[in-house]
Parts: structure tokens; sequence; C-alpha cells
């Protein structure tokens, strides 16, 4: 059975600051990987996804890499801000297509002014 | 530009009671999934649905939850009699189709079973 997990759990960092957020997985066999951003008592908002085949994708100052031998996905921030403060979240996507999304616990970033 | 809407926003809710959470997904989008998030807890799924009927749907999703899709542009989950558990976050997802894996959620349906 598919577990996502992340860390940290929650990083504070100032402005400016680029930053690392990292998923692991525990089942290799996944179809994608999908990035969230979710803002306190809200819905989910996608940022990247990356198919099993993909190494990386990128979005304005949002870099997403996808290593699956070693269950691991990583997003880059850079030059953090603070409308950046939210949570981040991953979801592995196990094959095949119809499957449901497994999503990680989350990550809360605070970017300070 | 075109977003899932989920109404309502909240709904408080006594145990024992039925509700229906409505969900409009983006129109032409051919799968819709339901997941929800318990306070402080993953988001966790609940069920994907497609051609108008289930296509999976988790241990979660019991005898006491079903879908429809009444018509062209609502999908709906109905919850029987709620137990003081079902309080969470209720989010609807739906998708374009097989070629785009991307799915893109609703803002969610607050339910306090009391």
């Amino acid at each position: 059975k598919q577990e996502v997990t992340q860390i940290p759990a929650a990083l504070s960092v100032p402005e400016g600051e680029n930053l690392v957020l990292n998923c692991s997985f525990t089942d290799s066999a996944i179809y994608n990987l999908q990035w969230f951003r979710q803002d306190p008592g809200k819905g989910l908002t996608s940022l990247l996804l990356i198919q099993s085949s993909q190494r990386e994708q990128t979005s304005g100052r949002l870099n997403a890499s996808l290593d699956k031998s070693s269950g691991r996905s990583t997003l880059y921030i850079a030059a953090s801000q603070p409308g950046d403060s939210a949570t981040y979240l991953c979801a592995a996507h196990p094959p095949p297509i119809g499957q449901n999304f497994v999503f990680g616990p989350g990550t809360r970033l605070s970017v300070l002014p | 530009e075109p977003e899932v809407t989920q109404t309502p926003s909240h709904q408080v809710t006594q145990m024992g009671q039925e509700v229906i959470l409505r969900c409009v997904p983006i129109s032409n989008h051919l799968y819709f999934y339901w997941y929800r998030q318990i306070l402080g807890q993953k988001v966790e799924f609940l069920v994907s649905f497609y051609n108008n009927e289930i296509s999976e749907k988790s241990e979660i999703f019991d005898d006491q939850f079903s879908v429809e899709r009444p018509d062209g542009s609502n999908f709906t989950l109905k919850i029987r009699s709620t137990k003081l558990e079902d309080s969470a976050m209720y989010f609807c997802a739906s998708r374009p189709g097989q070629a785009v894996e991307t799915q893109y959620f609703g803002p969610g349906t607050r339910l306090l079973v009391l």
C-alpha cells in the first residue's frame, strides 16, 4: 500500500530565501506525482504535476523533481515571498489512470517579511 | 478561468441526519472525485466516478455514502445517517480526460456533525 510522507512538517524562512520541500513515497510504481498548495480553510490548488517518465517540471519560481528509484520528489521554491505561506501537499498517483491520489501530510510554510 | 464549485461552504447537522454535498465540476471534465480531510489529518480519497458509475472507492466509502450525477452539471455526495466522525472538510475534484491527469479541486464543504 502506497504511503506518502513529507518533511519537514513545518518550515519558517525569511523572505527571499530559496527553499526545498521533500516528499517520499514507498511504492515507486507511480503514474504521476502532483504538488498542491492549500491555504488555511481553503481548497487545494494544483501547482505542478510530474509524469512518471519525467524528471522535473517548472512553473515560474517553482521547480519539482521526481526520482522514482529512490521514491522521492522535491519542490524547490526560489526567492520565497510572504504570499507563498501555505501548506504544501504532495500526492502520488498509483497506476492505472483511474486510481486515486495518495496524499502526504503536508509541509506548513511560513515566509516572514 | 473555469473552476470547480461546491455548496454549501459550511454545513452543521445533527448526528443521524442525512446530508447532501453538492459540486459543480468544470464543464467538459469527465472524471469526478470526492476526498475528505479531517481536521489536522491527511486528505483522504473517498470515491472516483466516470461514465456514470463508480470507478473506485476507498474503505471509508461504506454503505452510508453514495454519489450521483443527477444531471449534466452536478455531482453530489450523500451521507445517509451522519456520525460524529464524519465531521471533516469534503473536497470535490474533476479531471478533463485520459490525456490530462491533473485534478482540479473545489474549495470544499466543511461539515460539522453534532
